[in-house]
């Protein structure tokens, strides 16, 4: 069955810092991948997707993100993080089944950032 | 385009009532799809229409849950006889046919129901 782990429930790193958010995924062929934040009471906003070609790929923000298959692997990026990244990602992997496009969401990162 | 409207943005009520959101997908969308994501979770997939036809319902849905898409533009969510356990964030996304690998759904920012 196909699903998604985000091992890292919370992160905290201090503001002009890297990041990395770690995105593991299960799936039987070439997945599309995308990586969404939300912030609190909000919606999702899209950072970033992957549905083929060049395995790195550039989002909004600054934010990119690898595709590694041999990994299973989608662990989005930013070289120095903002005190507005703080927020929720979640990774999710497009799942098409008897033609309905679904999402599978892993259950969250929660980014803090420190002055 | 102002994006998906969802309506309420809160919702509070007592156990037993009946509730309805609303959702507005982007005009253009003929896809509309139904999520609930509860605390400290992922979005969870509910329903699915493709312009008025409901095309997939997740186990997640019980009876107590009925959506509709009358004319393929807004949906509507029921919850009937609500229970605690329905807590949670409800969010509506849209998407247009064939560009959802590509481009991702658009989603809104959620109706959230409190069940007291």
């Amino acid at each position: 069955a196909q699903s998604v782990t985000q091992p890292d429930i919370h992160i905290t790193v201090s503001e002009g810092a890297s990041l990395e958010l770690r995105c593991n995924y299960s799936y039987g062929a070439t997945p599309y991948l995308f990586w969404y934040v939300q912030s609190p009471g909000q919606g999702l906003q899209l950072l970033l997707k992957y549905f083929s070609g060049d395995t790195l790929v550039q989002g909004i923000k600054g934010f990119e993100a690898e595709f590694k298959r041999s990994q299973s692997s989608f662990n989005l990026r930013k070289p120095s993080v903002h005190w507005s990244d703080a927020a929720e990602y979640f990774c999710a992997v497009g799942s098409r089944t008897s033609g309905t496009y679904k999402y599978i969401f892993g259950t969250g990162t929660r980014l803090k950032v420190l002055a | 385009d102002t994006g998906v409207s969802q309506d309420p943005r809160h919702k509070i009520t007592k156990r037993g009532q009946n509730v309805t959101f609303r959702c507005d997908p982007i005009s253009e969308h003929n896809r509309l799809y139904w999520y609930r994501q509860t605390l400290g979770q992922g979005p969870e997939f509910l329903t699915y229409f493709q312009n008025e036809a409901q095309l997939e319902k997740s186990r997640l849905l019980s009876d107590r849950f009925s959506a509709e898409r009358p004319k393929g533009s807004f949906s509507t969510l029921e919850i009937q006889r609500t229970e605690q356990g329905d807590s949670a964030m409800y969010l509506c996304a849209s998407s247009r046919t064939g560009t959802e690998g590509n481009y991702g759904y658009t989603f809104g920012s959620g109706t959230r129901l409190t069940v007291v």
